[in-house]
């Protein structure tokens, strides 16, 4: 049974830069939350998807964009990257279906800015 | 606003000792869930327990336990017989409903060392 997997594992980019992450949901889930971890931090909610539309914003300028496909894996596009986008990224999966079920998550990407 | 806080940023205990990490948290909702997740060094977050807040029952995993105060918005976690693999930085979370959809309000974590 698959997990929630995400690529890439570790990225650097530089200021202007624009980025994809990308997350496979765990086997058997239809939704994908991703949240942004910076260093020292709890994990800040950026968006959810499910039936591939965005269905809740945290609080995250437009630069921050997704897409989720027809086998309910995600995208994460983040443009115009800045020193303070560097973060470990993470995704999370879950069933729309059972609420408050706990969100499984991926072992991240850890994007770098220079 | 809902928010969550953790007022240790760092905690040492020793191996096979009990340890407890503090948890508070904020909302307006009366029915809500909250997490525990285990983050160690790998990066993956691990959850460790989980409370639905219209239990009065406190949840209990293995060697992991909470202490969940509704009144007083508190939801501290007590690992029993702490083994080197504790070793991680622990999360609290609270579940929020809006819309239909689901997110996670997180603490800025606690550092726990087991040390041997």
């Amino acid at each position: 049974d698959a997990g929630v997997t995400q690529s890439p594992t570790h990225l650097i980019k530089t200021r202007g830069q624009q980025v994809t992450l990308r997350c496979s949901p765990k086997s058997g889930h239809d939704t994908v939350s991703w949240y942004q971890q910076a260093l020292g931090q709890g994990p800040q909610f950026i968006f959810q998807y499910y039936e591939e539309e965005e269905r809740q914003r945290g609080n995250f300028p437009d630069r921050f964009s997704g897409h989720q496909f027809p086998n309910y894996s995600s995208e994460l596009n983040v443009n115009a990257l800045l020193l303070g986008d560097s973060a470990l990224y993470l995704c999370a999966s879950s069933l729309r279906t059972i609420s408050n079920q706990p969100q499984h998550f991926g072992d991240g990407t850890r994007l770098s800015i220079l | 606003a809902q928010t969550v806080t953790q007022s240790q940023p760092e905690m040492s205990v020793q191996e096979a000792e009990t340890v407890t990490l503090s948890c508070t948290y904020d909302t307006s909702e009366s029915n809500y869930y909250l997490f525990w997740y285990k983050q160690p060094p790998s990066r993956q977050m691990i959850l460790v327990i989980r409370q639905e807040a219209y239990k009065q029952q406190n949840a209990t995993e293995n060697r992991f336990s909470v202490n969940f105060q509704k009144a007083a918005k508190s939801f501290s976690l007590k690992i029993s017989d702490s083994q080197l693999g504790d070793t991680a930085m622990y999360f609290c979370a609270f579940m929020l409903t809006q819309g239909g959809s689901e997110k996670l309000v997180f603490g800025k974590g606690t550092k726990l060392t087991v040390n041997p």
